[in-house]
């Protein structure tokens, strides 16, 4: 396993269009965080998954936004009608769990709005 | 409200120049201090985990201390390919809360 892969690493979509991401996590690693990253910023935590059970989602997190894990494996996020706001670096992450285990990160996917 | 302040937002070393990234958090119940190494366009690169008060980890030129209100990134004797963004970040509530971050560039 080479680590935590996100797909694309680059989207550029038009305004009011939809997009999903996917993220495949380290095999044996049950959680699952999303996180969103402006250019001079920290990355912001929007959901995170233990196995397939959603376990919290941010409440910055507009309704235009969905994520789903089934069978707690890969995890795809959604966004419907995007907006140039919506213009970030998406980061996923995976972990044991972080009672004591590190997150690993992908390598972001980049969404442009226009 | 748990929160994650580092300083300086940047900062610019000559190679050679030793020098401290400062992360100061206020939780409750300090369940892991977490530090990122993150080059452009690219994800976080895992460094670090702190626990308690007291404790220093080291990797290479760097090492990581805790204190009861704030974590320091020591840099020694850097090198231009240290140059990238520091992120520190604590858990909270079953995940990690970042602070923004300091852009470190090292010139030869």
């Amino acid at each position: 396993d080479t680590g935590v892969s996100q797909n694309p690493r680059h989207k550029i979509t038009k305004r009011g269009q939809n997009v999903t991401f996917r993220c495949d996590p380290i095999s044996e690693h049950n959680r699952l965080y999303w996180y969103r990253q402006t250019l001079g910023q920290g990355p912001e935590f929007l959901t995170y998954f233990q196995n397939e059970a959603q376990l919290e989602k941010s409440r910055l997190l507009s309704d235009r936004f969905s994520a789903e894990r089934p069978k707690g494996s890969f995890s795809t996020l959604e966004i419907q009608r995007t907006e140039q706001g919506d213009s970030a670096m998406y980061l996923c992450a995976s972990s044991l769990d972080l009672g004591g285990q590190e997150a690993f990160f992908g390598q972001g996917t980049r969404l442009t709005v226009v | 409200e748990d929160q994650v302040t580092q300083s300086p937002e940047a900062l610019r070393l000559q190679e050679g120049e030793s020098s401290s990234l400062n992360c100061s958090y206020t939780v409750s119940g300090l369940r892991g201090l977490f530090w990122y190494r993150q080059d452009p366009g690219k994800g976080p690169e895992f460094l670090f985990t702190l626990y308690s008060a007291g404790e220093e980890k080291e990797k290479e030129r760097l090492k990581a201390t805790l204190t009861k209100k704030e974590s320091f990134l020591h840099i020694t004797a850097p090198k231009p390919e240290d140059s990238a963004t520091y992120l520190c970040a604590v858990h909270q509530g079953g995940k990690l809360i970042f602070g923004q971050g300091t852009e470190l560039s090292v010139k030869p």
